[in-house]
């Protein structure tokens, strides 16, 4: 059984600063990896996807892979109060579906 | 991307009724979903909707409990039957393009029953 673990929060950083997300997932074989946001009341956003060992950089986001120790990480740069949000980390499972993690609730403080 | 919609987007409903959710997909895609994600909870996968054959369900969920549908690339429809207020939650279809490529969510369907 696959699993993804995220710290639940909350993280709470400054108007400006980074916001470092991060998850690590039980299954090695694992090749596909997601973070997606989710504002309260609303239905998961997809921001990234990243599927070989680096960084995927696209706007004010950084996901990060290393397969190696089974660790993705999402960077925030910049962060704004619009960021706060919960971010979920989702790892590819056997059926083509998606496994997620419970979720880390960032907050930016103005 | 696929842009999704589900209907009804909420409901109140009775012990013991039945709901079906519908969800509609704007474009073909090979792959459809159907999770549940119970207040302040992270998203549990249901079932896989499979096009003309049967669902492919979840271990703790079962097909005479939340019957699927999917006649075609680009509808689904998930059923809640004989519910209790346990079933209360929001029910979120998602499709993508192929096995590995990205999924997108539709806006959910908050469920209340009393």
């Amino acid at each position: 059984q696959k699993e993804v673990e995220q710290n639940s929060g909350p993280l709470s950083v400054p108007e400006g600063a980074i916001a470092s997300l991060n998850c690590t997932y039980s299954d090695r074989v694992s090749q596909s990896f997601f973070w997606y946001r989710q504002y309260s009341g609303k239905s998961p956003e997809l921001i990234m996807s990243i599927y070989s060992n680096g960084d995927k950089e696209d706007g004010r986001f950084t996901a990060q892979l290393n397969k190696a120790s089974q660790y993705v990480s999402l960077l925030i740069r910049d962060s704004q109060p619009s960021d706060s949000a919960t971010y979920l980390c989702a790892v590819r499972g056997s059926q083509g579906n998606l496994i997620f993690g419970k979720g880390t609730k960032l907050s930016v403080k103005p | 991307s696929a842009v999704i919609s589900q209907k009804p987007s909420r409901d109140i409903c009775q012990r013991g009724t039945s709901l079906t959710i519908q969800c509609q997909v704007d474009s073909q895609v090979t792959m459809m979903f159907w999770y549940r994600q119970q207040p302040g909870q992270s998203l549990t996968l249901i079932a896989t909707a499979n096009q003309g054959s049967e669902a492919t369900y979840e271990s703790g969920f079962v097909i005479d409990k939340f019957p699927i549908s999917r006649p075609n690339l680009t509808f689904s429809t998930l059923t809640v039957s004989n519910m209790s207020p346990e079933d209360s939650s929001i029910y979120l279809c998602s499709g993508g393009q192929g096995f590995d490529n990205e999924q997108f969510f539709g806006p959910g369907t908050r469920l209340t029953v009393l």
